[in-house]
């Protein structure tokens, strides 16, 4: 089991609607959970943090994290083509000397 | 003021050449970090160090070497440089190890001939 994971998509979500990204982790004790957006050519940038269950929201980002199911997600309000990247899911890994382990990301197109 | 820069952008060289990227934050930062992102676009950690510490070495073949001078700079020396190297090479920083926000560099690309 790889010890984070994405569905890689493309996602394709029409403009104006929610996008829902998934992530899962294996290792019960990370407390530290992060997506970022990555755009075409471009570095790897912070949209959230989250580090309790619950729901954290931010302008029209919502991050949910479940770490019973070991379950963190994104739900992208009123998508924007500006929102056309690639979400890479990032969680610390606790057992290993605190490092942070991308997942392989999950495209999102959002047609206009 | 950029805060996390890696020089140079752009790196096209033979295969067995010997090659370094360098990189420089100016967030203060006290861990910092390269990555690897292969044409896949998964992002791989290669290594990392805490204040001029090595913390974190992962299954990199032993022609990568890095160097932390000071807690500001991280560099990454190639030797050797093998087609399957050829990559996006990104420096990040962040304030502690672990489970703080991670800042990246705009990355260099290295393709070998």
């Amino acid at each position: 089991q790889k010890e984070v994971e994405q569905n890689s998509g493309p996602l394709s979500v029409p403009e104006g609607a929610i996008a829902s990204l998934n992530c899962t982790y294996s290792d019960r004790g990370s407390q530290s959970f992060f997506w970022y957006r990555q755009y075409s050519g471009k570095s790897p940038e912070l949209i959230m943090s989250i580090y309790s269950n619950g729901d954290k929201e931010d302008g029209r980002f919502t991050a949910q994290l479940n770490k019973a199911s070991q379950y963190v997600s994104l739900l992208i309000r009123d998508s924007q083509p500006s929102d056309s990247a690639t979400y890479l899911c990032a969680v610390n890994i606790y057992s290993s000397a605190s490092k942070i382990i991308f997942g392989s990301g999950t495209r999102l197109s959002i047609r206009p | 003021d950029t805060a996390v820069s890696q020089t140079p952008k752009y790196l096209v060289t033979q295969m067995g050449n010997d090659k370094s990227i360098k990189c420089e934050q100016n967030l203060g930062h006290d861990t910092m970090y390269w990555y690897k992102q292969d044409s896949k676009k998964f992002l791989k950690i290669m290594f990392s160090y805490n204040n001029k510490e090595l913390i974190i070495n992962e299954t990199v073949p032993n022609r990568f070497s890095p160097k932390s001078p000071d807690k500001a700079h991280l560099n990454l020396h190639i030797n050797s440089l093998e087609l399957g190297d050829s990559a996006v090479y990104f420096c990040a920083s962040s304030l502690r190890p672990g489970g703080d926000t991670q800042y990246f560099g705009p990355g260099t690309r290295l393709t070998v001939l």
